[in-house]
């Protein structure tokens, strides 16, 4: 079955810090999986995809096919990247599955 | 560009009483629309999702219902609400074509059942 775990609910870190946040998923085809980011008072909006291999906002996300996962890093942390973020799946043409989400804060 | 509303923005309901949430897109058409209900450490749950006019594909058996009358309309209703049924609703949407498979999010209702 395609699952998205995401093992931390809260992580905080110091501004300037290096930040990463884990996602492993369990899927039987080609995964395609995305970042989703949540600001304080703002909607859910896209971070990133994996087929994209961009960096947004400083962050970045290598699919590590062995490994299953998507984990989501920055070398440094700043503190408008206090947000919950979400790690999510595709499972087919239509739908994604989604993680439990990270709350994370950073502290100066 | 593409836009998604949705309304109302909170809403305070009693046990028992009806519920409409609606949601409309603008830009595109054709859309694959989705209703989430977004819980505290329990991530995104899919409620129902359509992929055109009165097609509606129901992810978890509930007290809810949806409903899809226009391309780019999306309602989600309940005949009587429970307590249970607190939560903060979102409804998104997705380009129809091959090879887009990223969702985009209305801003959401926030509903306390009473």
């Amino acid at each position: 079955a395609q699952r998205v775990t995401q093992p931390e609910k809260l992580l905080s870190v110091f501004k300037g810090a290096p930040v990463e946040l884990k996602c492993n998923y369990s899927y039987s085809g080609s995964p395609e999986l995305f970042w989703y980011v949540q600001y304080s008072r703002q909607r859910l909006q896209l971070l990133l995809r994996h087929i994209s291999r961009e960096s947004i906002k400083g962050f970045t996300a290598d699919l590590n096919k062995g490994e299953t996962s998507f984990h989501l890093k920055k070398p440094f942390a700043q503190e408008e990247d206090s947000a919950m973020y979400y790690c999510a799946l595709r499972t087919n043409d239509y739908k994604l599955s989604f993680g439990a989400g990270t709350t994370v804060t950073v502290r100066a | 560009s593409q836009t998604i509303h949705q309304w109302p923005a909170t809403l305070v309901q009693p046990v028992g009483s009806p519920l409409s949430l609606e949601c409309t897109v603008e830009g595109t058409s054709n859309p694959n629309l989705y209703w989430y209900r977004q819980a505290a450490g329990r991530g995104l749950q899919l409620l129902f999702y359509s992929v055109g006019i009165g097609q509606i594909s129901s992810e978890v058996p509930q007290n809810l219902s949806a409903s899809r009358p226009q391309d780019r309309q999306f309602i989600l209703s309940s005949k009587k609400l429970l307590l249970s049924d607190s939560g903060f609703y979102l409804c998104a949407w997705k380009g129809s074509g091959q090879g887009f498979y990223e969702q985009y999010f209305g801003p959401g209702t926030r509903l306390t059942v009473t």
